[in-house]
């Protein structure tokens, strides 16, 4: 079966970093998206890894195992538009579609003064 | 119209009762998705279509059916509403077949099955 896990809830000071960590069990492994979504709003695409490494864009870095089934998320200079929830979504390949998401429930992070 | 739109926003309806959510994009995508999200269980994918004329099951199917009669619009409908269908439903869509394809969301819609 699939399985996502990421925590519930983080909470951290603008201006520090955070390190949102994520946990996947799948098939047919291809691709893995971080989301963020703010509250009563739609998700929106932050970063996606294929490949196990590094990824960066400005402030939200990506990093991806796949022999581990693993991947974080990492969000540098913590500012409090950050406060949102972050989804981790693994698409599966599969024989009847372009490829299906599966999303972990989310890690909601809260970023303090 | 820019990116992805739903209609109604919400929505309080009696149980029993017939309902379609609307969705449309403007961006040719050919893959599109219906999601529900509750508290703690994250989002689920209910449907999707690979392209116009075709649909797939997703992960929680059953109560709800879709058609894609062509690429903008993929119409989810409630034949006969149930409370366990109090949820928030997101459409979404990508390009379908890049490797980084990612999804675009709409803004969602809120419905309570009294």
């Amino acid at each position: 079966g699939q399985n996502i896990d990421q925590p519930t809830e983080m909470t951290a000071t603008e201006g520090a970093i955070v390190q949102i960590n994520c946990t996947y069990q799948t098939s047919g492994f291809n691709g893995l998206f971080w989301y963020q979504q703010h509250a009563g709003e739609a998700p929106t695409f932050l970063s996606y890894n294929v490949l196990d490494g590094l990824e960066e864009k400005g402030r939200f870095s990506s990093f991806l195992s796949r022999s581990k089934g693993y991947s974080y998320l990492l969000l540098k200079e913590l500012q409090m538009k950050d406060s949102a929830s972050y989804l981790c979504a693994v698409r599966r390949l599969t024989t009847d579609s372009w490829g299906k998401f599966q999303f972990g429930a989310g890690t909601q992070v809260v970023v303090t003064p | 119209i820019a990116g992805i739109t739903q209609a109604p926003t919400s929505q309080i309806l009696a149980a029993g009762r017939r309902m379609t959510l609307r969705c449309t994009q403007d961006m040719r995508h050919n893959a599109m998705y219906w999601y529900r999200q509750d508290l703690g269980l994250g989002l689920r994918l209910i449907h999707y279509s690979n392209t116009a004329g075709t649909t797939g099951k997703g992960e929680v199917p059953d109560g709800y059916s879709v058609s894609r009669a062509n690429t903008d619009d993929f119409p989810l409908t409630l034949a006969s509403a149930v409370p366990s269908q109090t949820s928030v439903y997101f459409c979404a869509s990508s390009e379908g077949g890049r490797l980084g394809d990612e999804q675009f969301f709409g803004p969602g819609t809120r419905l309570t099955v009294l």
